[in-house]
């Protein structure tokens, strides 16, 4: 079935540096790959997200790039504070489905 | 608005008994969503709807019932519970049309069954 691998599953940087977490996915017509952050206690939330016709899209610290001959993208946040400690979701999706696969999270810890 | 709310925050069941989880949106999306979060299983969906009246079976529908009688609601149903139903539920909700493929999600309800 559908599957989408992330990694790592926790990963700790120094404040100011930067943090990269990568995800693989296995449908071939996934074409929508949103990025979530959840913090304690709280759901997730939409942070940026990509469609397959782009190639990369960048927030302020945020950028997504996505590598559809791989079946890749990856998550990259720069000069990371402390309120970026939280854990990140990757999912992927297809139109005409309502459906998304999420992966295993990811949990980042900013040291300060 | 308030976006997509869930009750009860918290509860503790004793296996066998049922409960019926809450969830409301306010944004009149036509998706809605179930998932639960097992620690580190990142969400599995259990049931979605495309529409009042209309429900359909995720990763993990064992255990679990759902019905969208309205826009607004759809509640989760857990019949004869059992410990492997301890976990994080969340609902989450998205609009239909425009493009806009963002889930908005509640804040959860954390299930503990002893």
């Amino acid at each position: 079935g559908e599957n989408v691998e992330q990694h790592p599953s926790t990963l700790s940087v120094q404040e100011g540096d930067s943090a990269v977490i990568k995800c693989t996915y296995s449908d071939s017509a996934s074409n929508y790959f949103p990025w979530y952050k959840q913090e304690l206690g709280k759901g997730p939330q939409l942070i940026i997200d990509i469609r397959s016709n782009v190639g990369e899209k960048k927030d302020q610290r945020i950028a997504v790039t996505l590598n559809k001959t791989a079946k890749h993208f990856s998550l990259h946040i720069t000069e990371t504070q402390p309120e970026d400690s939280a854990v990140y979701f990757c999912a992927a999706g297809a139109s005409g489905t309502y459906k998304y696969i999420f992966g295993t999270g990811t949990r980042l810890k900013v040291l300060a | 608005n308030a976006g997509v709310t869930q009750t009860p925050k918290f509860r503790i069941l004793k296996i066998g008994q049922s409960m019926t989880l809450q969830c409301t949106q306010d944004m009149n999306h036509n998706y809605m969503y179930w998932y639960r979060q097992d620690p580190g299983m990142g969400l599995k969906l259990i049931y979605y709807s495309v529409g009042a009246g209309i429900t359909d079976k995720g990763e993990v529908p064992n255990g679990y019932n759902v019905s969208r009688s309205t826009t607004e609601d759809f509640p989760l149903r857990l019949e004869l519970a059992a410990p492997s139903q301890t976990s994080v539920y969340f609902c989450a909700s998205r609009l239909r049309q425009g493009g806009n493929y963002e889930q908005y999600f509640g804040p959860g309800t954390r299930l503990t069954v002893t």
